[in-house]
């Protein structure tokens, strides 16, 4: 079956300008995470959803970024203003259910995100 | 507060030899949850194993064997008899139990493995 896609594969972008990222989970896994991997380091959370609704928001740096899932499958990563600091691979990953706690991430590609 | 430290940057060996990467952790929760994930060149991180803190029992998967010890905090990977398709990104991660409100799931900052033919 496909895996987790993301789109675009690479976005190179102005300081100041708007973008979005997208994100298409394994067919039926509710739970979904975006994390924010720089060079050299490891994946960084940011966000994760339960369904439609975004159950833990604490690793979004700043209110530039935002996310959403409006129908509980397909997520957008929002970052506004964008900054060269912004500038790393976005990660985004499913999982099936957080049933015994039990939770293996399937990720996707990324985005590699290039503000200049 | 959760913490992973893969105290190892980068290590380089020759094809066959065996090689472990370190991971020690840090959390205060008593149920939590240990993986390894590869993230090979093409960028895309791979699975390779899970451990809840109630097993302290070795795993061993092929090559690969994990040996993980709550009384050090550590959950150490072992490759036998390398091969040059496991130069990678090695990442060690923790996730403490989830509740309603999400899942904390942190990383290491990952050891670079290179095999040498």
């Amino acid at each position: 079956g496909a895996g987790v896609s993301q789109t675009p594969s690479n976005k190179v972008t102005e300081k100041g300008k708007y973008v979005e990222l997208r994100c298409d989970p394994i067919s039926g896994h509710t739970a979904l995470y975006w994390y924010r991997q720089s060079l050299g380091q490891g994946p960084e959370f940011l966000i994760y959803f339960q369904g439609t609704g975004a159950a833990d928001d604490s690793g979004l740096p700043n209110d530039r970024f935002f996310a959403v899932r409006p129908e509980g499958s397909v997520s957008t990563l929002k970052i506004q203003r964008t900054e060269r600091g912004d500038s790393a691979v976005y990660l985004c990953a499913s999982s099936s259910s957080l049933a015994g706690g039990y939770n293996e991430q399937f990720f996707g590609p990324g985005t590699r995100l290039t503000v200049l | 507060a959760q913490k992973v430290t893969q105290a190892q940057t980068e290590i380089s060996v020759v094809e066959k030899e065996d090689v472990t990467l370190d991971c020690v952790y840090e959390t205060r929760d008593t149920t939590y949850y240990l993986f390894w994930y590869k993230q090979p060149p093409s960028g895309e991180l791979v699975f390779l194993i899970r451990r809840n803190s109630f097993d302290e029992q070795n795993e061993i998967s092929g090559r690969y064997s994990w040996n993980f010890q709550k009384s050090t905090s550590s959950f150490n990977f072992t490759i036998t008899a390398s091969q040059v398709v496991d130069s990678a990104v090695y990442f060690c991660a923790l996730s403490e139990a989830p509740n309603n409100y999400g899942q904390n799931f942190v990383f290491g900052p990952g050891t670079r493995l290179s095999v040498l033919p």
